[in-house]
């Protein structure tokens, strides 16, 4: 079975800093990774995801994920956050049907 | 590209009473999957429903409670049973591959 875990429920930073969140999966097949966002009071918005090839994955708002096989994780990065982007964030893994199974979530709080 | 409807988006229920949920999609799907988000939680797969068979139910979730229906390729129905306040949550079904995952916009269900 496959599950998720993710370091931080709550992250408070400034606006201008960096932020790195966890997540480390485990499962037994070939994983496709994601991260959503949920802003408040909004549905899930896809963040973007790796299924295979560059571990250093681009996506939406300027975040970015790599992927480190050795250690099972898929860290979410964002080099510099506005206050705009305090939000909820889970990753998630999908088996090979798209059956998705996500972490707990980390509150994201940007403040000015 | 899939489109979603989810109805109804939002209900109101007595606690006892029962509630269905429908998904229509506008393509042929193999599988859909049933979500829930409680309040302040992440979300949690329900079950996966294929056409022609039995929906499987994930732990801690049972046919009794959270009966499914999937009549053909581009419909689902999820009923909440017997309802109680702890049944308040956003219900989400999702289709599609690793690839591309698509979600309803969700039924916010109240029970009183």
């Amino acid at each position: 079975a496959q599950s998720v875990s993710q370091h931080n429920h709550h992250v408070i930073l400034s606006e201008a800093a960096s932020l790195e969140l966890g997540c480390n999966y485990s499962y037994g097949g070939t994983v496709n990774l994601f991260w959503y966002v949920q802003y408040p009071g909004q549905h899930l918005q896809l963040l973007l995801k790796y299924f295979s090839g560059d571990p250093l994955v681009k996506g939406i708002k300027g975040f970015e994920a790599e992927f480190i096989k050795s250690k099972f994780s898929f860290n979410l990065r964002k080099p510099s956050v506005q206050w705009s982007d305090t939000a909820e964030y889970f990753c998630a893994v999908s088996d090979s049907w798209g059956k998705l199974q996500f972490g707990a979530g980390t509150q994201v709080v940007v403040t000015p | 590209s899939a489109v979603i409807s989810q109805k109804p988006s939002r209900d109101i229920c007595q606690r006892g009473t029962s509630l269905t949920i429908q998904c229509q999609v506008d393509s042929q799907v193999t599988m859909m999957f049933w979500y829930r988000q409680q309040p302040g939680q992440s979300l949690t797969l329900i079950a996966t429903a294929n056409q022609g068979s039995e929906a499987t139910y994930e732990s801690g979730f049972v046919i009794d409670k959270f009966p499914i229906s999937r009549p053909n390729l581009t419909f689902s129905t999820l009923t909440v049973s017997n309802m109680s306040p702890e049944d308040s949550s956003i219900y989400l079904c999702s289709v599609g591959n690793p690839e591309k995952l698509f979600f309803g916009s969700g039924t916010q269900l109240s029970v009183l």
